[in-house]
């Protein structure tokens, strides 16, 4: 258990649909980063938020927004949605292993849109 | 930027060694990370590399030559359990002070173990 929450499991909708995805990083974990895996594209970083405040962002869509709340959760709102955004979206926070900072991911949310 | 080329699919047999190869091109560089994903699930990670040479962890090892943007994993005795993808990734030397951190990865390589 790497203790990076996620929430839903799956989740399944229509085009043109908004959805939102939760996270819950480890407990004492400022950081949340988002990532989104498809078939054809590997992990792609969206979005980091360290302590309330965006840090990073890559390649998220405008379609795409996220925030982190005061308690350290974060939600990936995604809206619009498109048959290609169908993925896995990933969740991580950062630990000290091996002498680094390693990302720690959550089980992730698989999103499929119809 | 960065660039980062792995083999997309590889096939070993039970037992044997098999060398997965990661090669990057990045503006910037601040080590490089080797993950591994079964399929559906989260990316775990195995190893970490930042100054070149031989980093060894039981039956996995991870080499890295900054000057030539290279490293492999190298995966002894394996076992079919190591079916899996295993996943380079690069993190950047730029970023943007405390608590930011981001690693960009390869598309992965698919390693399938047969008897």
């Amino acid at each position: 258990d790497s203790g990076v929450t996620q929430t839903p499991k799956h989740l399944i909708t229509a085009t043109g649909q908004r959805v939102t995805l939760r996270c819950s990083p480890r407990s004492g974990d400022l950081s949340v980063y988002w990532y989104q895996q498809s078939l054809d594209q590997g992990l792609q970083f969206l979005i980091q938020y360290y302590n309330g405040e965006e840090r990073a962002k890559g390649n998220i869509l405008e379609r795409f927004s996220a925030q982190q709340f005061p308690d350290l959760h974060s939600e990936l709102n995604l809206s619009s949605l498109e048959l290609g955004d169908s993925a896995l979206y990933f969740c991580a926070s950062s630990v000290v292993r091996s002498g680094a900072n390693v990302l720690t991911f959550g089980a992730g949310s698989r999103l499929t849109v119809l | 930027g960065q660039n980062i080329d792995q083999p997309t699919e590889m096939t070993a047999t039970e037992g044997a060694i098999v060398q997965i190869n990661c090669t990057y091109q990045t503006s910037g560089f601040n080590g490089l990370f080797w993950y591994q994903q079964h399929a559906g699930e989260a990316p775990t990670f195995l190893s970490y590399n930042v100054l070149d040479g031989l980093e060894e962890k039981g039956r996995f090892s991870s080499f890295l030559s900054r000057s030539k943007g290279y490293s492999y994993l190298l995966l002894k005795e394996l076992q079919m359990k190591d079916s899996a993808s295993y996943l380079c990734a690069v993190r950047d030397l730029e970023y943007s002070g405390a608590g930011s951190y981001q690693l960009t990865f390869g598309k992965g390589t698919k390693l399938s173990v047969i008897p």
